[in-house]
């Protein structure tokens, strides 16, 4: 069994403050990671990936995440939040077991960027 | 075009009503899944498909009946609509599944479903 916690289910930051969207997950196999955004009314849009090569891992738009095994978690940071970044952002956890590519959802962290 | 397309974009039905929500990929795609999207609850999924011919139920099936007689196509039936099956849902489709693990997904813009 697979699952994934997005510990907060809103953030507000300040543009040009950075941004921090936690995740952990659990998984009985090795799994790939993902963080997805979804802008109001748009499907979703994948950021970055994590299978297995380099730990940090950096994704379009300034975003980046470091896969912390020991932690289990797969935290999504960004230097400089912009207000094009707010939007909702899931973090998804697939493993490569018999079940297929079952992909399991975080609940979602709605990121507001003020002014 | 290329790509993962889902019609139609919204849609109102009446309760009782049978509805079916199309998904067609032209990637060639060995698995695609379908998500419906609820506040509070993320995304979950219905039901999902590894190959044509072959389906299997995800977290909350019920209400709900898939085909996948073709691999571009994965329809999604309501076979009598209730109010509660109001939702976005979300069709994707992803690689095959061989290493490395590239299990990316790609998804669809989403349909819109009121049930009235």
């Amino acid at each position: 069994a697979q699952s994934v916690t997005q510990l907060d289910s809103h953030v507000s930051v300040s543009e040009g403050t950075p941004v921090l969207l936690r995740c952990n997950y659990s998984s009985s196999y090795s799994p790939s990671l993902f963080w997805y955004v979804q802008h109001p009314n748009k499907g979703l849009q994948l950021l970055l990936k994590y299978t297995s090569a380099a730990t940090l891992v950096k994704g379009i738009n300034g975003f980046e995440a470091e896969f912390k095994k020991s932690e289990t978690s797969f935290h999504l940071t960004k230097p400089s939040a912009h207000m094009s970044d707010a939007a909702e952002y899931f973090c998804v956890v697939t493993s490569n077991n018999n079940a297929g590519n079952m992909l399991t959802f975080g609940g979602g962290t709605r990121l507001m960027v003020k002014p | 075009d290329a790509g993962i397309t889902q019609s139609p974009r919204y849609k109102i039905t009446e309760t009782g009503r049978q509805v079916t929500l199309m998904c067609h990929q032209t990637w060639s795609h060995s698995y695609m899944f379908w998500y419906r999207q609820d506040l509070g609850h993320g995304l979950r999924l219905i039901y999902y498909s590894a190959a044509a011919d072959i389906t299997d139920k995800g977290e909350v099936p019920d209400g709900y009946v898939v085909s996948r007689s073709k691999t571009e196509n994965f329809p999604l039936t309501l076979e009598s609509a209730t109010r509660s099956q109001t939702s976005v849902y979300f069709c994707a489709s992803s690689f095959d599944r061989a290493p490395p693990l590239n299990t990316e997904a790609f998804f669809g813009q989403g349909t819109r479903l009121t049930v009235v």
